[in-house]
C-alpha cells in the first residue's frame, strides 16, 4: 500500500470508446503526476498538476485529457486511443512540486484493440 | 539535458550472492538520485534517496546506495540477494523545478535458486 490508489488495475478498450483512469492520494500531498510505461520506451511524464493547476503537459496528444477536481484526485481521460497507445499508466504523487520525492501507485495496464 | 544511464539491461544472481547494479547520470547541478524497484505487474516502490549529506544511503529491503559525484554515479547494491529481489530496478534523477523525475532504462534482475 503506497497511499496512491489507481483504479481499474486493467482496462481494455476499442479505439472508439470513451473511458477514464482515476487515482487517489492519501498522502495530503499537493503534486500529482500520470507517467506512461510502454514496453520499448523508458518511464515518460505526461502530465503534472501542483495544486489542482496543470504546469507540464509533456507535448501528449490531445487523445488523453487529465483533469484534476482537487489536490487528491487525478483522472486521466480517454478518448479514440490507438493501439500503440497500450501501456501501464502510473500516477504519482508528491508534497509539492519541488524538490521532493514521488510516490507512484500499482498503475493502471491499458490495452487499445 | 539530464539523463541517467543504467548499462545491464539484465543481470542474473544466485539467491545469497552479492548484487551490484550500476547507474550513471548527466546532470548539470547537484543531482537528487532515487532507486525505484518494480515487481511484476506492480508500480515503482521507493527503494532510496539521495539529496545530501552522507553519500553512502541506506533503504528497504536491505539495499543501499553510493553517490560518486567525481564518478556521476549512484549505484545500488545488495550483499545477499532473496528470491523475492527479483524484479525491475529503476534509477532516476530529479530536476528540482518541476518535480520531473528522468528515469533510466531500467535493469532487470533474475534470482537464481
Amino acid at each position: 500500500e503506497t497511499g496512491v490508489t489507481q483504479t481499474p488495475r486493467h482496462l481494455v478498450m476499442g479505439m472508439t470508446n470513451k473511458k477514464s483512469l482515476k487515482c487517489e492520494q492519501h498522502l495530503g500531498h499537493n503534486a500529482m503526476y500520470w507517467y506512461k510505461q510502454s514496453a520499448k520506451k523508458p518511464l515518460e511524464l505526461m502530465f503534472v498538476y501542483n495544486f489542482k493547476e496543470q504546469t507540464e503537459n509533456n507535448s501528449v496528444p490531445s487523445r488523453f485529457s487529465p483533469e484534476c477536481p482537487n489536490s487528491s484526485h487525478l483522472f486521466l481521460h480517454l478518448h479514440t486511443l490507438q493501439p500503440e497507445d497500450s501501456a501501464l499508466y502510473l500516477c504519482a504523487s508528491s508534497p509539492s512540486q519541488e524538490g521532493n520525492t514521488i510516490y507512484f501507485g500499482e498503475g493502471s495496464w491499458l490495452t487499445v484493440v | 539535458a539530464q539523463s541517467v544511464t543504467q548499462p545491464d539491461i539484465h543481470i542474473t544472481v544466485s539467491e545469497g550472492a552479492s548484487l551490484e547494479l550500476r547507474c550513471n547520470y548527466s546532470y548539470g547541478a547537484t543531482p537528487y538520485l532515487f532507486w525505484y524497484v518494480q515487481s511484476p505487474g506492480q508500480g515503482l516502490q521507493l527503494l532510496l534517496k539521495y539529496f545530501s549529506g552522507d553519500t553512502l544511503v541506506q533503504g528497504i529491503k536491505g539495499f543501499e546506495a553510493e553517490f560518486k559525484r567525481s564518478q556521476s554515479s549512484f549505484n545500488l547494491r545488495k550483499p545477499s540477494v532473496h528470491w523475492s529481489d527479483a524484479a525491475e530496478y529503476f534509477c532516476a534523477v530529479l530536476k528540482a523545478a518541476g518535480n520531473k523525475l528522468t528515469f533510466g532504462g531500467g535493469t532487470r534482475v533474475l534470482v537464481k535458486p
